[in-house]
């Protein structure tokens, strides 16, 4: 049971647009930054977007994300075969859950 | 550039100890710390513990206090994770990650990761 909350699956076609979500609380996203790492097949997760909505250098821009209250989200716009792939929110825990903590991760299929 | 390097993969039985290393270049070591997550098999992200290459100060995750030990090494800039009496759930993959801070204390990323490595616990 992971402390912020993914759904599991997304899915969409070549060019859409879609949002992944990540819930948690007041002692989570709720007052820290949220983070977001993509793993592709077989290899280690990478850094995709830091301080809620930066991208670190040589991320597209199709990558973005927000946060609101205890809620974030990642959008990927114009979707690219290459975007298959599992997405993870993480955020540091004020509690006795943290320092660290992540979302279960959501898997992406480009249809 | 900056890169993180782990050993290699390692088969262990059950009670016995691993030892994975992860050797930092392209960066002073001593500025930053250094994370450990693991990845089940199928499964999510899991943060282990956090030492600094600073002070060698740790923080580590509850429900592995007192199986857990994680060191450095800063004349080769190499830290290392040693888990004990592994059990078949700690079959996994370790990943040993950079970590950034920013201004505020909870603000702090995973940047860049090591390629990985897995651990095998079987009789």
């Amino acid at each position: 049971q992971s402390v912020l909350t993914q759904p599991p699956s997304a899915s969409g076609t070549p060019g859409q647009r879609v949002t992944i979500s990540c819930s948690g609380s007041s002692s989570n996203i709720g007052s820290n930054y949220v983070y977001w790492y993509q793993q592709l097949p077989g290899t280690a997760p990478k850094l995709l977007i830091y301080r809620n909505n930066q991208r670190p250098s040589g991320v597209p821009d199709r990558f973005s994300g927000s946060k609101s209250g205890t809620s974030a989200s990642l959008a990927i716009s114009g979707l690219r075969s290459e975007d298959e792939a599992d997405y993870y929110c993480a955020a540091w825990d004020d509690s006795l859950s943290g320092p660290w903590v992540f979302g279960g991760g959501t898997k992406l299929t480009v249809l | 550039q900056v890169q993180l390097v782990q050993s290699g993969a390692e088969v262990k039985k059950p009670g016995a100890s691993v030892k994975v290393s992860c050797k930092a270049s392209g960066y002073t070591f001593t500025s930053y710390g250094i994370s450990w997550v693991r990845q089940a098999p199928g499964q999510g992200l899991e943060w282990m513990g956090w030492i600094s290459a600073y002070n060698g100060n740790t923080n580590y995750a509850q429900k592995l206090q007192g199986r857990v030990t994680m060191t450095t090494d800063t004349s080769t800039s190499t830290a290392y994770m040693e888990l004990r009496s592994l059990r078949s759930d700690d079959t996994a993959v370790y990943y040993c990650a950079r970590v950034n801070r920013g201004v505020s204390i909870g603000e702090s990323w995973f940047d860049p990761w090591g390629q990985g490595t897995l651990v095998t616990v079987s009789s």
